[in-house]
């Protein structure tokens, strides 16, 4: 069973708009969040992450919202750029214990 | 420069050869990782470590094995490679809670 889910496969977004992208986890032990972007015969590259005491943060363009109630969290990126277009991971963990990815989700900045 | 290094990035052998990949780091971390991953699809642990002559099976069952002599130093080894075995494998470290990926190696088992 999948702990940590990112439900749409892949996102196409017009440059220069907001692009979100979504995941949920059902493991209520999580608590702290990390989002990662792929790019193809590429390691992810960790963007940012997030501690289950707060319900955001940011960093420059991106920012991650939780919220622990609906086991939910998203990642913002705005403006959207061309070279936002890869695969993003949202991943989670419970205290130092191993780190769970999801799926991802490709993500296609339109020009 | 701190950084991760994966060898050969790219790799493509027939089947029932035997095969090392090769990781290092210089970022000093106990932790290591070595995930697969194919296309479209989760990150799978197959193997991890924390620290030297510690090796432990991740959650995804792996034919490979791996050795952890020295900190910096984290190989995987494939006795004898299938075509099943063809994926991409990516080997991290972690400090705190954050893990830093290797740039991975593309393997094809013809």
């Amino acid at each position: 069973d999948q702990q940590v889910k990112q439900n749409s496969p892949s996102l196409s977004v017009q440059e220069g708009r907001i692009s979100i992208l979504n995941c949920d986890y059902t493991n209520s032990m999580f608590d702290y969040f990390l989002w990662y972007k792929k790019y193809p015969a590429e390691g992810p590259t960790f963007l940012i992450s997030i501690s289950s005491i707060k319900d955001k943060n940011e960093d420059g363009r991106f920012t991650v919202f939780l919220n622990k109630s609906a086991k939910h969290l998203s990642l913002h990126i705005v403006p959207s750029q061309p070279g936002d277009s890869a695969v993003y991971f949202c991943a989670a963990s419970a205290g130092y214990d191993k780190i769970i990815f999801g799926k991802g989700t490709r993500l296609h900045i339109l020009p | 420069e701190a950084d991760i290094y994966q060898t050969p990035r790219y790799l493509v052998i027939g089947t029932g050869k035997k095969i090392t990949l090769e990781c290092s780091q210089t970022m000093g971390h106990d932790k290591m990782y070595w995930y697969q991953q194919d296309p479209g699809m989760e990150l799978h642990l197959i193997h991890y470590s924390y620290g030297v002559n510690s090796t432990e099976k991740g959650d995804l069952s792996s034919e490979s094995t791996v050795s952890r002599i020295r900190t910096e130093h984290f190989p995987l080894t494939l006795e004898s490679a299938r075509p099943s075995h063809t994926s991409q494998y990516l080997c991290a470290t972690r400090r705190g809670e954050t893990q830093y990926f290797g740039p991975g190696t593309r393997l094809l088992v013809l």
